[in-house]
C-alpha cells in the first residue's frame, strides 16, 4: 500500500519568507509526527498529532513554527520569517495509536534558506 | 531529559565481518527502544522495537538487543546492500513530547565487497 508522501520534495527559499510543507500520512494512521534533521544532527522532534486531541508542540523551536492537521489526515507544517538556521530535511512520519507504535517516515522535504 | 547515544559514529567492515552498534540511552521511564535504517536522500525505514530488558529481535543479519541501559544492533556476515546509517531512538513513558521519538545522531556502516 502507499507509504508516507510529503511534498515538495526541495524548496529552496530566500531569508524572511514564510514555507509551507506538506505530509499525506498513511491511510488509516491516526497519530502524525514532524521531526526536523539537521546536518550532522540527530532526527529532533517537533510536534505530535493523535485524532483529535490538541497536538503536543513542546518541541516547535519558536513561535514561528506552526502546523495543522485537516479532518484528521493531511497535515501542513508552516514556517514564518524563515531564517538560515531552519535550513533542514522536514521529516513526516504516521503510525497507529498505541503504547509504542512504529512510526512510518516519509521521504522528507529539504528545505534550504539563502 | 531523555538522551540516546550511540557509538562508533562510523564504521568500516569487510563484507562477512560481523560486528555491533551500540546505543546507550537515558529516559524517564522507556515505553519503546527503535532501530531504524536511513539510506542517503530517503526517511528512516523501520527495522525493530524493543521494549524490555532481555529481549531480542531478528531480521535476515540483523539482531536487536535490549538491556536497561544500552541497546545492540549485531550485524552477522553483513553485505554490500546493508551499507546505511542506523538510527536508534526511545519512546518515553511521560513527560513533554512522550509520543515523540528522542534519536540518536546514528552510527554510518559502510560494508566493503
Amino acid at each position: 500500500g502507499a507509504g508516507v508522501s510529503q511534498s515538495p520534495s526541495n524548496k529552496v527559499t530566500e531569508k524572511g519568507k514564510d514555507v509551507e510543507l506538506r505530509c499525506d500520512p498513511i491511510s488509516g494512521h491516526t497519530a502524525l509526527y514532524w521531526y526536523r534533521q539537521s546536518l550532522g544532527q540527530g532526527l529532533e522532534f517537533l510536534i505530535y498529532f493523535q485524532g483529535n486531541s490538541a497536538p503536543d508542540k513542546s518541541g516547535l523551536p519558536s513561535d514561528r513554527f506552526s502546523a495543522e492537521r485537516t479532518g484528521g489526515s493531511v497535515s501542513t507544517l508552516t514556517i514564518q520569517r524563515t531564517q538560515q538556521e531552519d535550513s533542514a530535511v522536514y521529516l513526516c512520519a504516521s503510525s497507529t495509536a498505541g503504547l509504542a507504535p512504529e512510526q512510518f517516515f516519509g521521504p522528507g522535504t529539504r528545505l534550504t534558506v539563502l | 531529559e531523555d538522551q540516546v547515544t550511540q557509538s562508533p559514529e562510523a564504521l568500516r567492515l569487510q563484507e562477512g565481518e560481523s560486528s555491533s552498534l551500540n546505543c546507550s540511552y537515558t529516559v524517564s521511564g522507556l515505553r519503546g527502544l527503535f532501530w531504524y535504517r536511513q539510506d542517503p536522500g530517503k526517511g528512516p525505514e523501520f527495522l525493530f522495537t524493543l521494549y524490555s530488558a532481555g529481549e531480542e529481535k531478528e531480521k535476515e543479519r540483523l539482531k536487536a538487543t535490549l538491556t536497561k541501559k544500552e541497546s545492540f544492533l549485531h550485524i552477522t556476515a553483513p553485505k554490500p546492500e546493508d551499507s546505511a546509517t542506523y538510527l536508534c531512538a526511545v519512546q518515553a513513558v511521560m513527560g513533554g513530547g512522550a509520543d515523540g521519538l528522542t534519536f540518536g545522531k546514528g552510527t554510518h556502516l559502510i560494508i566493503q565487497p
